[in-house]
């Protein structure tokens, strides 16, 4: 089955600075990859997603980058601010129906000010 | 449109005594997903629903928990009897598509056993 390692597991960046997490991934068959943000006491929360036809993808300060061949994919937050800080996990799965997501362990992103 | 309910949010219990979680997932939603959280770790699967049938069941340690989606819509995890290593959050999440995409988490329920 998929097997996805995530690094790092934290990371402290100062306000403005940028921030990259990776994530590797095990299944050449996955072509769905989200990421997701979780703050204390709440649950995930879908930020970015990518497709295994997509190179990239950008949604304001956050981007995805994949590489099918390396089988790797990374989250890219550029300005970083404080109400960044909080856990990011990336997962991955075929999109096909029926298809469950395996999670990485997950990077604790602190941003200072 | 309402997100997915989880209840409750906290739960202590001792080791052996069993407990209840509930979840209502988004109007609509087919799949419905239980995940269990260890501190510091990432979101695992237990099971999986598409309506009222089970699609993956291969990580829910049978012998212990028990999940049941009645009517295709809330759903129910059980654990009796529970261990100190169930101690964790159990997530709850649902879909629209039956594919991995569109999740939609709850806020989860924290279970303590001591």
């Amino acid at each position: 089955g998929e097997n996805v390692e995530q690094h790092p597991s934290t990371l402290s960046v100062q306000e403005g600075d940028s921030a990259v997490i990776k994530c590797t991934y095990s299944d050449s068959a996955s072509n769905y990859f989200p990421w997701y943000k979780q703050e204390l006491g709440k649950g995930p929360q879908l930020i970015i997603d990518i497709r295994s036809n997509v190179g990239e993808k950008k949604d304001q300060r956050i981007a995805v980058t994949l590489n099918k061949t390396a089988k790797h994919f990374s989250l890219h937050i550029t300005e970083t601010q404080p109400e960044d800080s909080a856990v990011y996990f990336c997962a991955a799965s075929g999109a096909q129906a029926g298809t469950a997501l395996i999670f990485g362990k997950g990077t604790t992103l602190s941003v200072s000010s | 449109e309402a997100g997915v309910a989880q209840s409750p949010r906290y739960k202590i219990i001792e080791k052996r005594q069993s407990v209840a979680f509930w979840c209502n997932p988004i109007s609509g939603h087919a799949t419905l997903y239980w995940y269990q959280q260890i501190l510091g770790q990432g979101p695992k699967l237990l099971i999986q629903f598409q309506n009222n049938g089970v699609v993956d069941d291969s990580q829910l340690p049978k012998d212990r928990f028990s999940a049941e989606r009645l009517k295709g819509v809330d759903s129910t995890l059980k654990i009796q009897p529970a261990k100190l290593e169930d101690s964790a959050v159990y997530l709850c999440a649902s879909s629209f598509t039956g594919g991995a995409a569109g999740y939609t988490f709850g806020s989860g329920t924290r279970l303590t056993v001591v």
